[in-house]
């Protein structure tokens, strides 16, 4: 089945500080990659994501590349903000013939930025 | 383009008692998904519309929950007899297109069931 596997939080960073939050992933087909973002009493929003092998997601500062050899989405960052402190969720949908895209959550990852 | 909204936002209801969630998708997104999120978890699916069909549903969408998406336009989940581990964050998120274009999410609907 599908499946998606964050890095246990809470993480803890000093501003500036260079972010890395693990995340990958089991899936049939081919999926596609995101990365959600929940700030303190709001929606999930779209932080980026990417549709195949190789390709590289990114916006504000945030960045993560498919790797499909090692079935990993890594978000990186590299000076994070204590305006970043939210919580982080990796996620796939899987778009075939029968599929309905559905999106496949990890359990999130909360990032806590101290200035 | 107002987003997805959701009403209520928050609901506190008696166990057994019924709910009825709305959802208004951003205007001409034929896909429709509603998900359901418990305190430190990942929000999980459980069911999905492609215009006013209901093409699945999750396991964890036992008899007493009901999903309608009439006309294709706003959709609504009732739970019925509510029990308390129905408490959670029910989330909508709307989409447009047939491929894997970005899911928008709502601001959800938070229910406590006492």
């Amino acid at each position: 089945g599908n499946s998606v596997t964050q890095m246990e939080g809470p993480v803890t960073l000093s501003e500036e500080a260079f972010l890395t939050i693990n995340c990958t992933y089991t899936a049939t087909g081919y999926p596609s990659l995101f990365w959600y973002v929940q700030y303190p009493g709001e929606g999930l929003q779209l932080l980026l994501k990417a549709t195949k092998a190789d390709d590289k997601g990114s916006n504000k500062g945030f960045e993560a590349t498919y790797r499909k050899e090692t079935t990993s989405f890594h978000l990186e960052k590299g000076s994070v903000q204590v305006s970043d402190s939210a919580v982080y969720f990796c996620a796939l949908s899987v778009w075939l013939s029968g599929n309905t895209g559905k999106l496949i959550f990890g359990q999130g990852t909360t990032l806590q930025v101290k200035p | 383009d107002t987003g997805v909204s959701q009403n209520p936002r928050h609901k506190i209801t008696k166990r057994g008692q019924n709910v009825t969630f709305r959802c208004d998708p951003i205007s001409e997104h034929n896909r429709l998904y509603w998900y359901r999120q418990t305190l430190g978890q990942g929000p999980e699916f459980l069911t999905y519309f492609q215009n006013e069909a209901q093409l699945e549903k999750s396991r964890l969408l036992s008899d007493r929950f009901s999903a309608e998406r009439p006309k294709g336009s706003f959709s609504t989940l009732e739970i019925q007899r509510t029990e308390q581990g129905d408490s959670a964050m029910y989330l909508c998120a709307s989409t447009a297109g047939t491929g894997q274009e970005t899911q928008y999410f709502g601001p959800g609907t938070r229910l406590l069931v006492l």
